[in-house]
């Protein structure tokens, strides 16, 4: 079993769309989560960590459920430039020593 | 904004040649990563580098790789005797620790 896990996609909605990622991880003692996202070609950058009370910024909205070991990502509202791959990212260790990162999900935002 | 410097942003090489790729971490992080990305795939984890040694290091990382912080500011990855299959996009990171990475923009490696 793949550590973090995510649907690879690709989802193709309308701007202004709603649209929700998930991602499982098999570690149970994973310490720390994000969402990044990546551009075509590009380096990854973090779009939010993920907290387990649920985090919101903005149009995305995050969240953690350890008892099932899953991650969400919701993003309201979409605009053009939300075409991107998101990427859930785990930190198995406190020290963040490893992090992994899962396949990615990609997004297209048609006008 | 401090960023992670990364050299050269492509390099050719023929297979079995040497490859130095050379990150400048941003200057107060601790932690340093190397990853790569084949084209077209996942973010791969390769190495973590804390305190002056390898913390923790991926199946891919095997006796054909090494990292060296060889002073203050610098951070490796020598890549011995390349393969075709070693063509990809290398990420340095760095992080003070927490998990929030910071990424240069990438060293791509063609071998041909």
């Amino acid at each position: 079993r793949k550590e973090v896990e995510q649907d690879p996609g690709p989802f193709n909605v309308p701007e202004g769309a709603t649209v929700a990622f998930n991602c499982t991880y098999s570690n149970s003692a994973s310490q720390s989560f994000f969402w990044y996202r990546q551009d075509c070609r590009k380096e990854p950058k973090l779009l939010m960590s993920v907290y387990s009370s649920g985090n919101e910024d903005g149009r995305f909205t995050a969240q953690l459920n350890r008892a099932s070991q899953y991650i969400s990502l919701l993003i309201r509202d979409s605009k053009l430039s939300d075409s991107a791959t998101y990427l859930c990212v785990v930190s198995r260790y406190s020290s963040a020593s490893k992090i992994i990162f899962g396949s990615g999900t990609r997004l297209s935002i048609r006008p | 904004e401090p960023e992670v410097t990364q050299t050269p942003s492509h390099q050719v090489t023929q297979m079995g040649q040497e490859v130095i790729l050379r990150c400048v971490p941003i200057s107060n992080h601790l932690y340093f990563y190397w990853y790569r990305q084949i084209l077209g795939q996942k973010v791969e984890f390769l190495v973590s580098f804390y305190n002056n040694e390898i913390s923790e290091k991926s199946e891919i990382f095997d006796d054909q790789f090494s990292v060296e912080r060889p002073d203050g500011s610098n951070f490796t990855l020598k890549i011995r005797s390349t393969k075709l299959e070693d063509s990809a996009m290398y990420f340095c990171a760095s992080s003070s620790g927490g998990g929030e990475l910071f990424f240069g923009e990438g060293s791509r490696l063609t071998v041909l």
